[in-house]
């Protein structure tokens, strides 16, 4: 059973240029979460969605930044107009469905985000 | 706010049982307590989670006391990839996880 798998693992952006990081939950994972570690920092939640659904986006910024999760295919985080003060390390992690029970997340291996 | 809290960093002989305390002392009655860590810089490691029973896998022990307010994580016999953040946190049944600074664990030979 693959874990999560995040691409590309390294991206090296201009200032001003678009991010788009990718995100395929572990098999039978209908759930989504990105948090972001700034460099020597912890990690920082971000965003959670389910299919098709932004559940809770309260630690997103306000401007720039958006995710999807799509009916078909992996989740998608996106910076744009990127600014080196993005330049982090950007983390996904699956679960299973909810329903009032709680499920450990899986974390993937991480996209290293470097603005130059 | 991590809500939790943890010693900045400690160490434990290889071989040894590590013994990671979390003070949880606000929690409330459906939050689960979880424990993480990350091992270098690599993605967060799933260890184990608990409610009010004590817990046990392959990876480590969860010992939760009876008011709910502490726990420490167990690690039978420390190897040197051991050496790692490890990470406490609360949460209830849906949603994100908090993470504090975490506590340093240094294995040593």
């Amino acid at each position: 059973n693959a874990g999560v798998m995040q691409n590309p693992r390294h991206l090296v952006r201009r200032r001003g240029q678009e991010a788009r990081l990718r995100c395929s939950p572990m098999k039978g994972h209908s759930h989504v979460y990105w948090y972001r570690q700034l460099p020597e920092e912890g990690l920082k939640f971000m965003v959670y969605l389910q299919k098709e659904n932004i559940i809770d986006e309260s630690g997103m910024p306000k401007e720039r930044f958006s995710a999807e999760f799509p009916k078909e295919g992996p989740s998608i985080l996106r910076i744009q107009q990127v600014v080196r003060g993005d330049s982090a390390a950007y983390f996904c992690a699956s679960s299973q469905q909810q329903d009032g029970v709680s499920y450990e997340q899986y974390f993937g291996p991480g996209t290293r985000l470097t603005v130059t | 706010d991590a809500k939790t809290t943890q010693p900045t960093s400690m160490d434990c002989a290889e071989g040894r049982a590590a013994n990671l305390p979390c003070n949880h002392s606000t929690i409330s009655g459906n939050e689960y307590v979880y424990w993480y860590r990350q091992i270098h810089s690599q993605g967060p490691q799933y260890i184990i989670h608990g409610l009010k029973n004590n817990e046990t896998n392959e990876m480590a022990s969860l010992i939760i006391t009876e008011d709910r307010k502490s726990s420490t994580l167990i690690l039978p016999h420390a190897t040197l990839r051991d050496t790692a953040v490890y990470y406490c946190i609360r949460g209830g049944s849906q949603g994100n996880l908090i993470f504090g600074k975490g506590t340093k664990l240094s294995v040593k030979p």
